[in-house]
């Protein structure tokens, strides 16, 4: 079946504008996670879904950062007055339910620049 | 704040020799410890996941799990140049997924 699919795979901004990154998660997978990757780091987690509602969102480096799930499927993460130091890869991961150990499926990612 | 440390490498390896990977954590309440593997490039894909002390085996790969000593391993047998990739090491406790750096692993024909 289908995967984890995000979009676009590539964006390319400039300092100080405003970006949005899509998700689809796997079919009937009730959680979505939002993870963040730098060139040598492993991924650092961003914000998680339950269904249509945010979960966790410890890991939002500040209010510039935001995610919605409106309908509990597709996610958008929004990124406001982007810097220099948001660019990296942008993982979306999703899991059939959160109980403890269940795996993650992770997309193939946007990678973001900032110009 | 929760910690998992890698070795970044690159661990080198002859092809067809066992290649160990290892990883600390500092929050004893985790529960579920996972190893992800990442080409260049690409997302992680995860190939195992281990819940309980002692050794689990899928295959050419092991994964080790000592939570006395909060260490995690990963054992991959009769290596191959495909086994090259990044190797993460990621952690939960009914909290999201804390990852390490990654070793780079490469495995040399």
């Amino acid at each position: 079946g289908a995967g984890v699919s995000q979009t676009p795979s590539n964006k390319v901004t400039e300092k100080g504008k405003y970006v949005e990154l899509r998700c689809d998660p796997i079919s009937g997978h009730t959680a979505l996670y939002w993870y963040r990757q730098s060139l040598g780091q492993g991924p650092e987690f961003l914000i998680y879904f339950q269904g249509t509602g945010a979960a966790d969102d410890s890991g939002l480096p500040n209010d510039r950062f935001f995610a919605v799930r409106p309908e509990g499927s597709v996610s958008t993460l929004k990124i406001q007055r982007t810097e220099r130091g948001d660019s990296a890869v942008y993982l979306c991961a999703s899991s059939p339910g959160t109980r403890e150990g269940v795996t993650q499926y992770f997309g193939p990612g946007t990678r973001l620049t900032v110009l | 704040q929760k910690e998992v440390e890698q070795n970044s490498g690159p661990l080198s390896v002859p092809e067809g020799a066992i290649a160990s990977l290892n990883c600390t954590y500092s929050d004893r309440g985790s529960q579920s410890f996972f190893w992800y593997r990442q080409y260049s490039g690409k997302s992680p894909e995860l190939i195992m996941s281990i819940y309980s002390n002692g050794d689990k085996e899928d295959g050419r790969f092991t994964a080790q799990l000592n939570k006395a000593s909060q260490y995690v391993s990963l054992l991959i047998r009769d290596s191959q140049p495909s086994d090259s990739a990044t190797y993460l090491c990621a952690v939960s406790g009914n909290t999201p997924l804390v990852f390490g750096k990654g070793t780079r692993l490469s495995v040399i024909a």
